[in-house]
């Protein structure tokens, strides 16, 4: 299997809820991100694990938890998430080398609905 | 800190008519350049980006885009636009000192009908 992958592609979850998504990566490089894409809106860049150092965007309220055990998986583990929470949620990954990034790989998503 | 305006939120268009779609970007610095698409219910494609060199950078699908640090836009081109063309399309832009943190615009989306 090739690019990147994420699990699951459609998420319903109520508010009181714990889930979390999963994204692994199958091109050998060495950052990956985590994306929220809403309706008319810019993508908003929620979280980064770039050379294994993870940088953070201070907005992401904490119910918000990425975890990378390793250069080819991320997760994002959700916990009592509220209705304005439903987006999609993206996954991507690049090569970073000598301060040049070689552009994104993106999953496919997954589509998360709260109720 | 660098921004990603596109002006069209839509941009409609006949089939085999040739399309623009309009990028500006605001930076500091040097930076990168890119367009993605994103296809119903897909994530983002990387259709071209530019690093360095050639001002004119083509890519998939028959896209093409010039930059031009001047008016600091990278506008995305194509001659004759297919109706499986129809889907959003996000410019973005990175700063070369700080790799890693891709800054995208609201995305425009192209309808293409016969």
């Amino acid at each position: 299997e090739t690019g990147v992958t994420q699990t699951p592609r459609h998420l319903v979850m109520g508010m009181t809820n714990k889930k979390s998504l999963k994204c692994e990566q199958h091109l050998g490089h060495n950052a990956m991100y985590w994306y929220k894409q809403s309706a008319k809106k810019p993508l908003e860049l929620m979280f980064v694990y770039s050379l294994e150092e993870r940088v953070e965007n201070n907005s992401v309220p904490s119910r918000f938890s990425p975890e990378c055990p390793n250069s080819s998986h991320l997760f994002l583990h959700l916990h009592t998430l509220q209705p304005e929470d439903s987006a999609l949620y993206l996954c991507a990954s690049s090569q970073v080398a000598g301060g040049t990034d070689y552009g994104y790989t993106f999953g496919s998503g997954t589509r998360l609905t709260v109720v | 800190a660098q921004s990603v305006t596109q002006l069209d939120s839509q941009v409609p268009v006949f089939e085999e008519a040739p399309v623009e779609l309009r990028c500006n970007y605001s930076s500091s610095v040097s930076v990168y350049l890119f367009w993605y698409v994103q296809y119903p219910n897909q994530g983002l494609q990387l259709l071209l980006k530019y690093l360095s060199g050639s001002t004119l950078v083509k890519g998939i699908n028959g896209f093409e885009a010039e930059f031009n640090k001047s008016q600091t836009s990278f506008h995305l081109r194509k001659p004759s636009v297919h109706i499986s063309d129809t889907a959003e399309y996000f410019c973005a832009v990175s700063d070369t000192g700080t790799a890693s943190k891709l800054t995208f615009g609201t995305g425009t989306r192209l309808q293409v009908t016969l």
